[in-house]
């Protein structure tokens, strides 16, 4: 079966750049999707089909997925963005969704 | 919008089966439209897929959970429905339903989540 292999944690300065990464074999063949999670919520997406942001995310939160490494990047960090980020991609059958451990965001 | 309501029991005993219903609304499950996804996350934990219904009678499911696994739906009702059967304690979690419209697309719709417990 297919795994994505995230950081379970990054740490950022307020203002700064948070990078959070999903490792995954040829991932970059695939389509990536990222969510937001804070404690009792449920997830939300930020960043579909790679690098593509839903209505009403700002600008700040980006994506690439390149070879074996996706990134969601969150530029000028805001405590309001301290939550679990989570990749997810479906399998090569298409059939069967996989999702990364996730990545605790935490703001210094 | 789509709105996605989960509902059920609380609480299960080991070795019994599981039963959790989304109510649909903003879409018609009818129509063919969307995936129904079922996904869970055991407490500090990461999401894990349990499965999907799509297109009059369609489903997919995780691998691991295959032989456990049902999900349907209820037209009637604009419902959809997971069981899990021969719960376990490792079965305990938060379990969420999704909606996605095409096959590849990311889960854009989810429900606040139900948590479940299997306890004696």
């Amino acid at each position: 079966s297919y795994v994505l292999t995230q950081p379970p944690s990054v740490s950022v300065a307020p203002g700064k750049t948070a990078r959070i990464t999903c490792g995954g074999n040829n991932i970059g063949s695939k389509s990536v999707h990222w969510y937001q999670q804070k404690p009792g919520q449920a997830p939300v997406p930020v960043i579909h089909y790679d690098s593509d942001r839903p209505s009403g995310i700002p600008e700040r939160f980006s994506g690439s997925n390149s070879g074996n490494t996706a990134t969601l990047t969150i530029s000028r960090v805001v405590a309001g963005d301290e939550a679990d980020y989570s990749c997810q991609v479906w399998d090569s059958s298409g059939d069967h969704g996989v999702f990364g451990g996730g990545t605790k965001v935490t703001v210094l | 919008q789509v709105q996605l309501q989960e509902s059920g029991p609380g609480l299960v005993k080991p070795s019994q089966t599981l039963s959790l219903t989304c109510t649909v609304s903003g879409a018609s499950i009818s129509s063919g439209s969307h995936y129904w996804n079922w996904i869970r996350q055991p407490a500090g934990k990461g999401l894990e897929w349990i499965g999907r219904f799509y297109s009059s009678g369609n489903t997919n499911y995780n691998p691991s959970l295959r032989s456990r696994v049902t999900i349907s739906v209820d037209t009637s009702k604009n419902q959809f429905s997971l069981k899990l059967s021969s719960v376990t304690a490792a079965d305990t979690a938060v379990y969420y339903c999704a909606s996605q419209l095409r096959s590849k697309d990311n889960l854009a719709y989810w429900g606040q989540g139900s948590l479940v417990t299997v306890s004696s």
